[in-house]
């Protein structure tokens, strides 16, 4: 399995500017996660899916920040426009939910570099 | 609601010695726990889990944990750190009995190892 997928791996963009993340999961997970890192923050959960449905939205930021799932193989974390203090670590996490024991393992992409100048 | 708190920011420890990270947490019902580790410029990985059972578990590069229910806490541990072990080390939780899938993070604690 080629694992959690997120592109780009790094992003430069200038303030105002609109930035688009892009994650595909794990074949055949039905959650998928958005999470914001930072040194002072640390590790936020931003948004998180279940069969393609927004499940939980309240990591959300503020209304600049959107997230989609259009289908099981793909989401977008899109930020319009994009300020210096978003500057972050993006990661995309995928887990299954099937079967009798939720293990709720999830696994972690590589995460996407973003700096807004 | 679910918490977890990892006490200690930094953690500091010569090689060969014995490593020790602290997390507690809280949780209303018999919580799944998790470590995660992430080394520099990468993803968070799994590196042991607590569903049900032994209590003690044991995770992949020599580190384990034990499950105690009466402190609510859930070290990891290594009896002999190595330098690759210097990392960025993530506790946390989960509900199995929720439909949710979310897995509730703590702040993290960085290790680094001295030569």
């Amino acid at each position: 399995d080629a694992g959690v997928i997120q592109s780009p791996r790094h992003e430069v963009t200038e303030m105002g500017q609109e930035v688009t993340l892009r994650c595909k999961p794990i074949s055949g997970h039905d959650y998928l996660f958005w999470y914001r890192q930072t040194m002072m923050r640390g590790l936020e959960l931003l948004i998180y899916f279940n069969n393609n449905v927004p499940i939980d939205d309240s990591g959300m930021p503020e209304d600049r920040f959107s997230a989609k799932m259009p289908n099981a193989s793909f989401s977008t974390l899109k930020i319009q426009p994009s300020e210096p203090r978003d500057s972050a670590v993006y990661f995309c996490a995928s887990s299954s939910g099937q079967g009798f024991q939720l293990y709720n393992e999830q696994f972690f992409g590589p995460g996407t570099r973003l700096t807004v100048l | 609601a679910q918490s977890v708190t990892q006490l200690g920011s930094h953690v500091s420890v010569s090689e060969g010695a014995l490593v020790l990270l602290r997390c507690n947490y809280s949780s209303s019902v018999p919580p799944y726990l998790f470590w995660y580790v992430q080394y520099p410029n990468q993803g968070l990985q799994l590196l042991l889990k607590y569903t049900t059972g032994a209590t003690l578990v044991k995770g992949i590069n020599g580190f384990e944990a034990e499950f105690k229910k009466s402190e609510t806490s859930f070290h990891l541990t290594k009896p002999s750190a190595h330098m690759s072990d210097a990392a960025e080390y993530f506790c946390a939780v989960s509900d199995p009995y929720s439909s949710a899938s979310k897995i509730i993070f703590g702040s993290g604690t960085r290790l680094s190892i001295r030569p």
